[in-house]
């Protein structure tokens, strides 16, 4: 069975800040990873997709990178910004399956 | 489009009343999945419906847990009688499925969620 998990739980960071969420999977044969965030309140919205033969994604200030074999992946911010704050959550997509599987999640706050 | 529309946004109910909790999935979408989301277990999914047919329901807490897809265009998701352990937030999500490849392998484009239902049983 996959399990997800994320470090840190929470993060808080004053703006200005480049940082890194890290998520990790237990069984490295996955399809996809997904990042999402989450506002207080509201639903998930997807942040951004790496397929598992890929190595990098990126949309503005997000880059997310894969590393299939160490089951690990790694959200980077840059520039963080008060409206970055949000929790962020991993989830992975395992091979043969068309369900995924959360992480936590990491609360981030980014203070002005 | 207006996105995956849930309701009620909010529902508080006594332990042992029935509660359902009802989701429009975007237009064009096959897929439609029901997840709950608390504090101590994080995101969790529920069920899983593909063309309005449940695949998987294994995340389905137990015989007081209920969902269906009459038509393509709303589910329900029926919890009774309702626990105080019920209480959670429940979000609604859709998406496209599709074939790729020669071998006809299923793909799926991102999920889209729901506002959630913010569900407290007394």
């Amino acid at each position: 069975k996959q399990e997800v998990t994320q470090i840190p739980a929470a993060l808080s960071v004053p703006e200005g800040e480049n940082l890194v969420l890290n998520c990790s999977f237990t069984d490295s044969a996955i399809y996809n990873l997904q990042w999402f965030r989450q506002d207080p309140g509201k639903g998930l919205t997807s942040l951004l997709l790496i397929q598992s033969s890929q190595r990098e994604q990126t949309s503005g200030r997000l880059n997310a990178s894969l590393d299939k074999s160490s089951g690990r992946s790694t959200l980077y911010i840059a520039a963080s910004q008060p409206g970055d704050s949000a929790t962020y959550l991993c989830a992975v997509r395992s091979s043969g399956y068309s369900t995924l599987t959360f992480g936590k999640g990491t609360m981030l706050l980014v203070s002005p | 489009d207006a996105g995956v529309i849930q309701s009620p946004r909010h529902e508080v109910t006594e332990m042992g009343q029935e509660v359902t909790l009802r989701c429009k999935p975007i237009s064009g979408h096959n897929s439609l999945f029901w997840y709950r989301q608390t504090m101590m277990r994080g995101l969790e999914l529920l069920i899983y419906f593909n063309n309005n047919v449940p695949i998987d329901d294994s995340g389905m807490p137990e015989d007081r847990f209920s969902a269906k897809m009459p038509n393509a265009s709303f589910s329900t998701l029926k919890i009774q009688p309702s626990e105080p352990r019920d209480s959670a937030v429940y979000f609604c999500a859709s998406s496209l499925q599709f074939r790729t490849g020669g071998f006809g392998g299923l793909d799926q484009e991102t999920q889209y969620f729901g506002p959630g239902t913010r569900l407290l049983v007394l």
